[in-house]
Order: C-alpha cells, then sequence, then structure tokens
C-alpha cells in the first residue's frame, strides 16, 4: 500500500446520507483515482484526477462527488444519488502517462 | 465498456503447479499490466507489458501478450499457498486504465 493510505477502512452510511471517503498520497503523483468493486467484480472508474484543480469523470460517476484542492488529497464524496452505494472503493494514483498504479488499502462501504 | 474478462474465473491447484490465466480485451491498447489482490486489500502492480512485446518474464511469473487476439496470458510457474489471491489485468487507453473481472485463484498446500 506504500505512500498511499484511505481512511477509514470500514464506513456505515445510513440511506439519504452523504459520506466522504478520504484518500491522501505522499508519493508526489500527479493522477489520483477511485474505483468502485462490487463483490466477485472488477474495479469500475468513478473519476479521475490528473492535475490539481481537474477532474473528469470515469464510466460510474453518477452518484459521487470529488474535489482535487490538493496534490496530495482526492476525496470522494458519495451521495444519497448513488442508489446502490455498498461496495469496496479503491483509491489509486500514479505519475501523469505512467504505466502503473498504486493502490491504496482501501474502504468499505456499508448502507445500512 | 472496454472492460477486459479474465478467464477463468476461478482456479484451483496443488502448491507446486503452475497456474495460467488469460485476459481478453476489447480495444487497441498502450501496454498491459497485471494486478494481484488480496481478500480484502488494494491491488498490487505485478508485471507490464507493452504492445510491442510478445513476452515477458519476471520471477516465477511469465506474460504474454497477443494484439491481433486482444488476450494475454499470466503464468504463475512453481506456485505457492501465498499465491493464493484475485488477479486482475488492466489495459491503458489514454490516461485510463480498465480491469479486467478477475481470476480467483487458489493454491492448495
Amino acid at each position: 500500500d506504500g505512500g498511499i493510505t484511505q481512511s477509514p477502512k470500514y464506513l456505515f452510511r445510513k440511506e439519504g446520507q452523504n459520506v466522504t471517503l478520504s484518500c491522501e498520497q505522499n508519493l508526489n503523483h500527479d493522477a489520483m483515482y477511485w474505483y468502485r468493486q462490487d463483490p466477485g467484480q472488477g474495479l469500475r472508474l468513478i473519476y479521475y484526477s490528473q492535475i490539481v484543480n481537474d477532474f473528469q469523470k470515469g464510466d460510474i460517476a453518477e452518484g459521487y462527488s470529488v474535489s482535487r484542492e490538493k496534490k496530495e488529497s482526492f476525496p470522494l464524496t458519495v451521495t444519497s444519488a448513488q442508489k446502490n452505494p455498498t461496495a469496496f472503493y479503491l483509491c489509486a494514483t500514479g505519475p501523469t502517462g505512467a504505466d502503473t498504479q498504486y493502490f491504496g488499502p482501501g474502504t468499505r462501504l456499508t448502507v445500512l | 465498456s472496454q472492460q477486459g474478462e479474465e478467464d477463468p474465473q476461478a482456479l484451483s491447484i496443488q502448491e507446486g503447479e503452475n497456474a495460467t490465466m488469460n485476459c481478453s480485451y476489447k480495444t487497441s491498447i498502450n501496454n498491459l499490466q497485471w494486478y494481484r489482490q488480496n481478500s480484502g486489500r488494494g491491488l498490487v502492480h505485478l508485471i507490464l507489458i507493452r504492445s510491442n512485446e510478445r513476452e515477458k518474464h519476471s520471477g516465477r511469473l511469465r506474460v504474454t501478450l497477443d494484439t491481433s487476439k486482444k488476450s494475454s496470458s499470466l503464468l504463475i510457474t512453481a506456485s505457492r499457498a501465498a499465491d493464493t489471491a484475485s488477479y486482475f489485468c488492466a489495459t491503458d487507453a489514454g490516461g485510463q486504465f480498465y480491469f479486467g473481472t478477475g481470476t480467483s485463484l487458489t493454491v492448495i498446500p
């Protein structure tokens, strides 16, 4: 997991609540990514950012929002508009244009 | 979606045997990578093969790439119980990475 951290490890949310997942890196990488993983499934891209103050939607951005105010931080907010938010969320980082991504340990979100 | 698919979905072998898993993808790529994920953890990069390469080795790992068939294979030789994990291929298409559905490997001691 190296220099990329995610918190909390487990998160519980009531229906209708927004919740923010933290992702921090000290690898000095420009690019950061958020993925969602459902049981037995691969990763699906939610949002990515290749530079501070800029980000792009991935394949499943609806119901999610992000910000990139600092190079080190890329928080993900799961809004009440996301109808099925229970999943494992993975943050990743990498140098812009690089071939490899470095993943955090993940946050498991459960909606009660 | 450009997401690839791994085959088989699950694989169970005895320690010491070789494990082969395959990945198919849909579009042209710059490179293809293989990642490993232990249960409930993040992914760890294993090996990368570029679109102009056909085979690459790293320790007990051997990766092949056939761009004409849009497929790749990962071979783990002399498997160990510690190799038990899920394995994903990922393709790089202009700044975004597309992951396959994964192969769950169980190595029985």
